[in-house]
């Protein structure tokens, strides 16, 4: 199985402010990564996939990069509606394999 | 747009099987485009992949749950359904359906969701 790690596990931050998640996998995945946020008590919810591809409806602040075994996922100005769990998942092979979620919080 | 909505018991004793439907609506589940794909979140921890099926019947299992998982699927109620045997208390989780993108029978992303449903396994 592909391992997903994403760092850091929780972090604070203020509205406005620039926040960036990292993925690794454990091995190259070649972009077949999608990012989602889940909120409180709601079911996950698809942000991008194939690493920097929006979804539909998905805010511009939000963006993908990332390559081989690497990937981020920034959010340029953090909005009050932004403070969520966020999961990377990788999709390059059986079984499909998430990271453990990074937790954004208010400062 | 797609809507999927899980159902089933909340609660399922230890050594019994767990069994969820989800029914989809807004779509065909005999799309090309998806597979129909269960995940798990036990409370407070992350998310893993139960399986997908196919309109046609054919299915990917988690290979750490395959002993155990059936994933069935009726099209002509637009549903697919969960099995899960021998359940300990470590299968209490929120369980979600959604819908699993495919492209030529590679699994994608998961694009729509359910809202999930907690199954708690207790005496």
């Amino acid at each position: 199985d592909i391992q997903m790690t994403q760092s850091p596990s929780s972090l604070s931050a203020s509205v406005g402010d620039r926040v960036t998640i990292t993925c690794r996998a454990s091995q190259g995945i070649s972009n077949s990564l999608a990012w989602y946020q889940q909120k409180p008590g709601k079911a996950p919810k698809l942000l991008l996939y194939a690493a920097s591809r929006l979804e539909s409806g998905v805010p511009s602040r939000f963006s993908g990069s990332g390559s081989g075994t690497d990937y981020t996922l920034t959010i340029s100005s953090l909005q009050p509606e932004d403070f969520a769990t966020y999961y990377c998942q990788q999709y390059y092979s059986t079984p499909q394999t998430f990271g453990q979620g990074t937790k954004v919080e208010i400062k | 747009q797609l809507q999927l909505q899980e159902s089933g018991p909340g609660l399922v004793k230890p050594s019994e099987t767990l069994s969820l439907t989800c029914t989809v609506s807004g779509g065909s589940i005999s799309s090309s485009s998806y597979y129909w794909g269960w995940i798990r979140q036990p409370p407070g921890k992350g998310l893993e992949w139960i399986g997908s099926i196919y309109y046609s019947g054919s299915t990917y299992y988690n290979p750490s749950l395959k002993s155990r998982v059936t994933i069935s699927v009726d099209t002509s109620k637009n549903q697919f359904s969960l099995k899960l045997s021998s359940v300990t208390a470590a299968d209490t989780a929120v369980y979600y359906c959604a819908s699993h993108r495919t492209r030529l029978v590679r699994l994608d992303w998961f694009d729509y969701w359910g809202q999930g449903t907690l199954v708690t396994v207790s005496s």
